[in-house]
């Protein structure tokens, strides 16, 4: 059983496109990630969201826009892609409600190229 | 401000030797430190974490991790690797445990393993 899913792996779209990447965790978590790995390997978070409720969103064009339709699926759509969204984008979830949380919980990324 | 360093980008070694990675973090109080790993093409798994108690870890896959609070250190440790774990490593700090939505990431050691 994949604990945490991303759809699709690879996404190669030319610039302008809007697209779509979808996550999904069976682990029972109540929060959700998306984070955006560049070619350096560099790991920024995007968003965050906890039982539906954004609770992160760092410095991020308003092209990208996250949707939680429910505490195991937190979904990632992209307007209008530039060259410079392509990377790797990973989702992750995580126990935070508790005095101990559990660490992260990745998928295993979605490669985004714009062309 | 929060910070974490991992001075080594890319570290080889033979197989059967052993490995040190090493990460400094700056951080004001007790900090909630984790290592994690990236194999090509796949997300980040949690390889160990350190939140309380005793200053030596294990985790996965046979490494250790030895947090050193005079030198601000959480180095990575393997007495005899092997060729599987050629990938990206990860060090990370959390404020506590209790909240690790937002981790500060080091930059990542790629570790390459010549047979």
């Amino acid at each position: 059983d994949t604990a945490v899913s991303q759809t699709p792996k690879y996404l190669v779209t030319q610039m302008g496109n809007d697209k779509s990447i979808k996550c999904e965790q069976n682990l029972g978590h109540d929060t959700m990630y998306w984070y955006k790995q560049d070619s350096k390997k560099f790991l920024k978070i995007m968003f965050s969201y906890n039982n539906k409720e954004l609770i992160i969103n760092e410095t991020v064009p308003n092209r990208f826009s996250p949707k939680s339709p429910d505490k195991a699926h937190l979904n990632l759509h992209i307007n209008s892609l530039e060259l410079g969204d392509s990377a790797v984008y990973f989702c992750a979830s995580s126990q935070v409600g508790s005095r101990a949380s559990s660490p992260l919980h990745f998928g295993n990324g979605t490669r985004l190229t714009v062309t | 401000a929060q910070s974490v360093t991992q001075p080594d980008i890319h570290i080889t070694v033979s197989e059967g030797a052993s490995l040190e990675l090493r990460c400094n973090y700056s951080y004001g109080a007790t900090p909630y430190l984790f290592w994690y790993v990236q194999s090509p093409g796949q997300g980040l798994q949690l390889l160990l974490k350190y939140f309380s108690g005793d200053t030596l870890v294990q985790g996965i896959k046979g490494f250790e991790a030895e947090f050193k609070r005079s030198q601000s250190s959480f180095n990575l440790r393997k007495p005899s690797v092997h060729w599987s774990d050629a990938a990206e490593y990860f060090c990370a700090v959390a404020r506590d445990a209790g909240n690790n939505r937002k981790l500060i990431w080091g930059l990542g050691t790629s570790l390459a393993v010549n047979p």
